[in-house]
């Protein structure tokens, strides 16, 4: 049973370019969260997805930010005209239930994005 | 949100138990207990979970006191790959959505 799987491990972006991080969540998971964690920093939730929903994007950043489930194929974080203080670990973490039954999230191993 | 208080940092000595206090005393009665670590830069990986009673598996045992305001993450054997950061974590309930909200953690160093 594979893991939560993101591609890719890393990703490097100049100013201004476009960055696409994706997610396969676990077999029978339909809830996905983004995380982020800037260097030597905790991580921060971002936004909570079901299939073709946004249930929370609390801490998703207002402008340049995206993200879907959508019901085919992974999750995607999309920024837009990145910027260097974009550069962190982006975590991406499913599970089966989402809220209802406090689910434990089983987290991938992240995708290190850094803008030159 | 309830606030977890945990130490910035323990050493324990290989083979020995390692016991990581936290302290959750705004705790609300439906909210859960979760314990995640972090090697290195790695992601998140859960360890355990428990609302009021002791929970234990393969990985470790969880202690909650019985009026829930703090808890005691227990490794009965630390081994060297047992160094991380460890999270606890309560869950919050707001409206259709339950976040983790990640604190600074305790960062264990196991040594030989």
């Amino acid at each position: 049973n594979a893991g939560v799987m993101q591609n890719p491990r890393h990703l490097v972006r100049r100013r201004g370019q476009e960055a696409r991080l994706r997610c396969s969540p676990m077999k029978g998971h339909s809830h996905v969260y983004w995380y982020r964690q800037l260097p030597e920093e905790g991580l921060k939730f971002m936004v909570y997805l079901q299939k073709e929903n946004i249930i929370d994007e609390s801490g998703m950043p207002k402008e340049r930010f995206s993200a879907e489930f959508p019901k085919e194929g992974p999750s995607i974080l999309r920024i837009q005209q990145v910027v260097r203080g974009d550069s962190a670990a982006y975590f991406c973490a499913s599970s089966p239930l989402g809220d209802r039954n406090n689910s434990p999230l089983h987290f991938g191993n992240g995708t290190r994005l850094t803008v030159t | 949100d309830a606030k977890t208080t945990q130490p910035p940092s323990m050493d324990c000595a290989e083979g020995r138990a390692a016991n990581l206090p936290c302290n959750h005393s705004t705790i609300s009665g439906n909210e859960y207990v979760y314990w995640y670590r972090q090697i290195h830069s790695q992601g998140p990986q859960y360890i355990i979970h428990g609302l009021k009673n002791n929970e234990t598996n393969e990985m470790a045992s969880l202690i909650i006191t019985e009026d829930r305001k703090s808890s005691t993450l227990i490794l009965p054997h630390a081994t060297l790959r047992d160094t991380a950061v460890y999270y606890c974590i309560v869950r919050v309930r707001t409206g259709t959505a339950s976040k983790l909200t990640f604190g600074t953690g305790t960062r264990l160093q196991v040594t030989l």
